[in-house]
């Protein structure tokens, strides 16, 4: 039973950096089936994906956020990673790593997610 | 990369039936059959519904079924129970590896 789980700060400061890891557990990171990927929610709002990576390292990001976003994998760790710059109160959201299927490009498995709030 | 345009809000009865839209481009939904349907409870995670326009993961009832007309995707929740009561969202792939959400429809059970 594959297992999801987010892990960082929750409260950042703006303009700072919004670091968020995911521990990968249950399944291999190193499947050629699946991307790794980030999905976040702000309150009260609807869902923007932020982007995916491939266990290779390849990436894939949301035009939107491309120029703020770092998303990197550990395979050693069975982790993956996302860095956000120059953050901003619009920033505010339930972040959630994911995995989704490739070919058929959906999220078959979510973690539980992770508040983070930017504010001063 | 423009989210998908969703109803806000859409309600039935318990037994009827609703069917929520999600309106597109031919870049992302009319593009590609790979639109999928998630279903989310007040503070929980997502939980997919529909995969692939129309296709069933395993353990989700035939009551939710999914289609696809040019730009547009629709998600039909038949025979309305009171657990339906949630918001769904509509993803397709948008091409190169990427992907878009809808808007997100609450529903509402009578």
């Amino acid at each position: 039973q594959l297992h999801l789980q987010e892990a960082g700060p929750g409260l950042v400061r703006p303009s700072e950096t919004l670091s968020l890891t995911c521990t990968v557990s249950g399944d291999s990171i190193n499947s050629g089936d699946y991307f790794w990927g980030w999905i976040r929610q702000p309150p009260g709002k609807g869902l923007e994906w932020i982007g995916n990576i491939f266990y290779t390292g390849n990436t894939y990001c949301n035009p939107s956020l491309e120029s703020r976003v770092t998303i990197s994998v550990d395979t050693s760790k069975t982790q993956f990673s996302l860095k956000l710059t120059s953050v901003t109160a619009a920033d505010t959201a339930v972040y959630y790593c994911v995995r989704l299927r490739r070919f058929a490009d959906y999220v078959d498995s979510w973690g539980q997610g992770t508040l983070v709030t930017v504010s001063s | 990369q423009s989210a998908l345009t969703q109803p806000p809000s859409a309600s039935g009865s318990p037994g009827q039936s609703v069917t929520i839209s999600c309106i597109g481009t031919s870049s992302d939904v009319g593009g590609y059959n790979y639109v999928s349907w998630y279903q989310q409870h007040p503070g929980k995670a997502p939980k997919l519904i529909i995969y692939e326009v129309s296709k069933w993961p395993s353990g989700v009832p035939d009551r939710f079924s999914g289609s696809k007309s040019g730009n547009t995707a629709s998600l039909t929740v038949s025979g309305l129970q009171a657990e339906d009561e949630a918001d769904y969202y509509c993803s397709s792939y948008a091409g190169n590896n990427k992907y878009v959400f809808g808007t997100g429809t609450k529903v509402t059970v009578l």
